[in-house]
């Protein structure tokens, strides 16, 4: 079973308003944290925000938030008034407690999101 | 500016060359990664470092081969590589391998073999 589930391969937003990017993940672990990066065309991925499963309020950053709930094991990201800056492809991750000696970290297949002028 | 440089960030070989990449970190972060990925997919880890010593190689062919030689830096050298090699070759590191630690990631090295 895939551990981090992006149900979106591409979203369309108008410039200045908010978007939502999905991401529900699997684990059985009580302890893991989640994160979200940001990949523009040029290549580099860009760690946006991060939640950690204990944590009690949603994060966020800037124009950045992370929807949190953590009983239906979703973490979207909202980012509000969109800019055209924010076109790039979007990775949900997930990073396990039982892994931690490991360093691995599990990615979703990404959404493509394109912001219109 | 990325704070992990990469070198170089393009690079062309043929299948019998020996070429290496390399990761340069100064953020005093105690794990590097490897990661390769092809256009649109999420990004493959290959390798992870945890103070100096390889924790991770996740099934990678023996024509790549890592290399830390201090906390700094990480090498990947490459030698007889196929076609179905050519990808994105991303280098990250944390600050430690905890579930709350974030990666930094360079620019990556776009590779092409011929």
């Amino acid at each position: 079973a895939q551990k981090i589930t992006q149900t979106q391969p591409g979203m369309f937003v108008q410039e200045k308003e908010a978007v939502t990017l999905d991401c529900t993940y699997d684990t059985s672990d009580p302890s893991y944290g989640l994160f979200w990066y940001k990949q523009p065309s040029s290549g580099e991925m860009i760690f946006l925000i991060y939640q950690g499963s204990y944590d009690q309020q949603n994060a966020t950053e800037g124009r950045y938030s992370l929807n949190f709930q953590k009983a239906r094991k979703s973490a979207n990201l909202v980012i509000s008034a969109s800019q055209l800056g924010d076109s790039a492809m979007y990775f949900c991750a997930m990073r396990e407690e039982s892994d931690t000696n490991a360093g691995k970290s599990t990615f979703g297949d990404g959404t493509t999101l394109t912001v219109k002028p | 500016d990325t704070e992990v440089t990469q070198t170089p960030k393009h690079l062309v070989m043929g299948m019998t060359n020996k070429k290496s990449l390399k990761c340069e970190q100064h953020m005093g972060h105690r794990a590097m990664y490897w990661y390769k990925q092809k256009a649109k997919k999420p990004p493959e880890l290959m390798f992870v470092y945890s103070y100096e010593k390889l924790s991770i190689n996740e099934s990678v062919p023996s024509r790549f081969s890592p290399e830390c030689p201090n906390s700094s830096l990480l090498n990947l050298h490459l030698h007889a590589l196929q076609p179905e090699d050519s990808a994105l070759y991303l280098c990250a590191s944390s600050q430690a391998t905890g579930r709350h630690q974030p990666q930094h990631f360079g620019d990556g090295t776009r590779l092409s073999i011929l």
